[in-house]
């Protein structure tokens, strides 16, 4: 079946700009998970969604950061007035029971972010 | 704080040598600890994972992880490597919700 996907895989915006970055996960995966992974900090945690609720985001990195997602299904990560320092590879992954410390995620290919 | 270490930035070895790639852990209670790769341009992939009983735990691609509690440690091998190997692995324990992550090793396999 399909896997976890992603859009747009490449986005370059202006510093200042908007952005919004979608994850598309496993169909009847009920956990949705955002990283990020940029040179100097590896991977980090941004936001985990069980079903349509975010019990922990205690990952974002600023409240310029938002997340959202709709109908137990598709998520759009938020960047608001974007900076230099957001430039990575956004990850989004998923998992079919409930998130616990054992489950496997399954990632997506990711978004390349560059903020000129 | 919990962690998990991968203390090799950068592993070479000749192809149809064994490999291995570090991890050690410093984690409470029962580690839940996972291996993944990543390709160029790819995301991850699971390769296998360490939940509870048999030390050797096999994945995908002929690899296979030794969980070690008195070294703390989880170790990736492959008994003989492929060109195809060449990859950056993430060793991983699974934390309230979320994974974390170490900072990857890169794996180059010569021909």
């Amino acid at each position: 079946g399909a896997g976890v996907s992603q859009s747009p895989s490449n986005k370059v915006t202006e510093k200042g700009k908007d952005v919004e970055l979608r994850c598309d996960p496993i169909s009847g995966h009920t956990a949705l998970y955002w990283y990020r992974q940029s040179l100097g900090q590896g991977l980090e945690f941004l936001i985990y969604f069980q079903g349509n609720s975010a019990p922990d985001k205690s990952g974002l990195p600023s409240d310029r950061f938002s997340a959202e997602r709709t109908g137990g299904s598709v998520s759009t990560l938020t960047i608001q007035r974007t900076q230099q320092e957001d430039s990575a590879v956004y990850l989004c992954a998923s998992s079919y029971r409930a998130a616990s410390y054992y489950n496997e995620q399954f990632f997506g290919p990711g978004t390349r972010l560059t903020v000129l | 704080a919990q962690s998990v270490a991968q203390p090799e930035d950068q592993v070479n070895v000749a192809e149809g040598n064994p490999l291995t790639v570090k991890c050690t852990y410093s984690v409470s209670g029962n580690p839940y600890l996972f291996w993944y790769v990543q390709y160029p341009n790819r995301g991850l992939q699971f390769l296998l994972k360490y939940i509870t009983g048999d030390n050797l735990v096999k994945g995908s691609y002929g690899f296979e992880a030794e969980f070690n509690k008195s070294q703390t440690s989880f170790h990736l091998k492959k008994p003989s490597a492929l060109v195809s190997d060449s990859a950056l692995y993430f060793c991983a324990f699974g934390g309230a919700q979320k994974l974390v992550f170490g900072q990857g090793t890169r794996l180059t396999i010569n021909p």
